[in-house]
């Protein structure tokens, strides 16, 4: 079974512009949640898709973050424009329907704003 | 909200040791309690969970602990070898849409 993909595995950019991740959950997993480590400090919370639906964006944090899960299976995480502060890594997990929190983890996007 | 404390940042331990991985939470509804190792450059990968209605879960050289009154939970490595050097974290969630994470614990194991 394959396991989380993530795209792209490491992103250099300047502030200001604008970068797009993606994330491909393991098939038939209906929740998806991205999550970000910025250095040396612990993985936080951005959000949950149930779907196509957003079930908890309480960790976004601001309007320049804009997640979508169109049709329920892949998700793209925009950021726009990118700030110093957006730079960590950005992880991708899903889990199964019967067992919404045991999530599985995929390998991460490092991002850098210069 | 829900915050998790985790200690210690960093373990060095020799071959064959043990070692121990504390955490505390802070939210007595928090139910469900997953480790996770992340190699270096790699996913992080779930290693051992353990929900609220039970004390204490084992599978082969690792453990997990809770103790509900206290709000702590812990790892045990025993026999310790260098491929279990990794960044553990613990995480604790209260619903089913988050896990609140420690801050992690790196893990070396020197031969």
């Amino acid at each position: 079974e394959a396991g989380v993909t993530q795209f792209p595995s490491h992103s250099v950019i300047e502030k200001g512009q604008t970068v797009t991740l993606r994330c491909d959950p393991i098939s038939g997993h209906d929740n998806l949640y991205w999550y970000r480590r910025v250095m040396g400090k612990e993985i936080k919370f951005l959000l949950h898709f149930v779907k196509e639906s957003k079930q908890d964006e309480s960790g976004m944090p601001n309007n320049r973050f804009l997640a979508e899960r169109t049709g329920g299976t892949y998700s793209t995480l925009k950021v726009q424009p990118a700030e110093l502060e957006d730079s960590g890594v950005y992880f991708c997990a899903s889990s199964q329907p019967g067992s919404p929190d045991t999530q599985y983890f995929g390998p991460g996007t490092r991002l850098t704003v210069l | 909200g829900e915050n998790v404390e985790q200690h210690p940042s960093t373990l060095s331990v020799q071959e064959g040791d043990s070692a121990v991985i504390k955490c505390t939470y802070s939210d007595s509804a928090s139910n469900y309690f997953p480790w996770y190792k992340q190699e270096l450059g790699k996913r992080p990968q779930l290693i051992i969970d353990i929900r609220s209605n039970v004390g204490e879960k084992k599978d082969q050289r690792i453990a997990v602990t809770l103790n509900k009154t206290a709000k702590h939970f812990s790892l045990h490595i025993t026999e310790t070898q260098p491929e279990d050097s990794a960044v553990y974290f613990c995480a604790a969630s209260i619903r089913t849409d988050k896990l609140i994470f420690g801050t992690g614990t790196r893990l070396q194991v020197f031969p």
